[in-house]
């Protein structure tokens, strides 16, 4: 089975904190996501990496970085949190290539609170 | 990516099949039709995808309409353990990284 595992189920920082999400996936997939989640507003795509060293931003990346250093591991930064970042964070990987079949397994999310 | 309009709730009997509509009239030729669903407190879950016939799988099946404009996932007999909230995604067949864009979805409650 693919196992994509997170670093924290529940996280409680401080306004101004570097935060550091980590996520892990044991499939060899070239292809990671950070999302959050958020009531009313759904899954929102963060940043998505297709590669080891490569990123690319999804449609809310303000605020945050990411680091894809090895394969299996893609690391969500909050640089300097804020109480706006309160939320649920969702990984995801998935494997490349040209079939359709591509589906995302997702990890089971890190709801980040932000004091 | 096209848009996808799903009713926001839904309610079904437990046993009985939860029949879930999706509007995607502005989808392209070459995009799929994705299904996911959410249950609480845990990240999505795939269930089946299509691009223009019907699928079926162990979870579920997947009627697409001959103009691909709409489709319905099937859960023949839905069980308590079936209620979530459920995506419909339409995305190319190749997409860079492989995104997928969420909407609201509809949350299925199965009553017993």
């Amino acid at each position: 089975d693919v196992k994509v595992t997170q670093s924290s189920r529940y996280l409680v920082k401080r306004t101004g904190e570097k935060v550091f999400l980590e996520c892990v996936q044991d499939m060899d997939h070239e292809n990671m996501f950070w999302y959050r989640q958020d009531p009313g507003l759904g899954l929102r795509l963060i940043y998505f990496s297709y590669d080891v060293k490569m990123k690319e931003k999804g449609d809310i990346p303000e605020g945050y970085s990411v680091s894809r250093e090895k394969k299996e591991r893609f690391s969500l930064i909050l640089e300097s949190a804020s109480t706006n970042q309160t939320s649920m964070y969702l990984c995801a990987s998935s494997f490349t290539g040209t079939s359709s079949y591509n589906e995302q397994f997702f990890g089971p999310g890190t709801r980040l609170t932000v004091l | 990516d096209a848009k996808t309009t799903q009713p926001p709730s839904m309610d079904c009997a437990e046993g009985r099949a939860a029949n879930l509509p999706c509007n995607h009239s502005t989808i392209s030729g070459n995009e799929y039709v994705y299904w996911y669903r959410q249950i609480h407190s845990q990240g999505p879950q795939y269930i089946i995808h299509g691009l223009k016939n019907n699928e079926t799988n162990e979870m579920a099946s997947l009627i697409i309409t001959e103009d691909r404009k709409s489709s319905t996932l099937i859960l023949p007999h839905a069980t308590l353990r079936d209620t979530a909230v459920y995506y419909c995604i339409v995305r190319p067949r190749y997409n860079q990284g492989g995104k997928l864009i969420f909407g609201q979805g509809t949350e299925l409650s199965v009553k017993p």
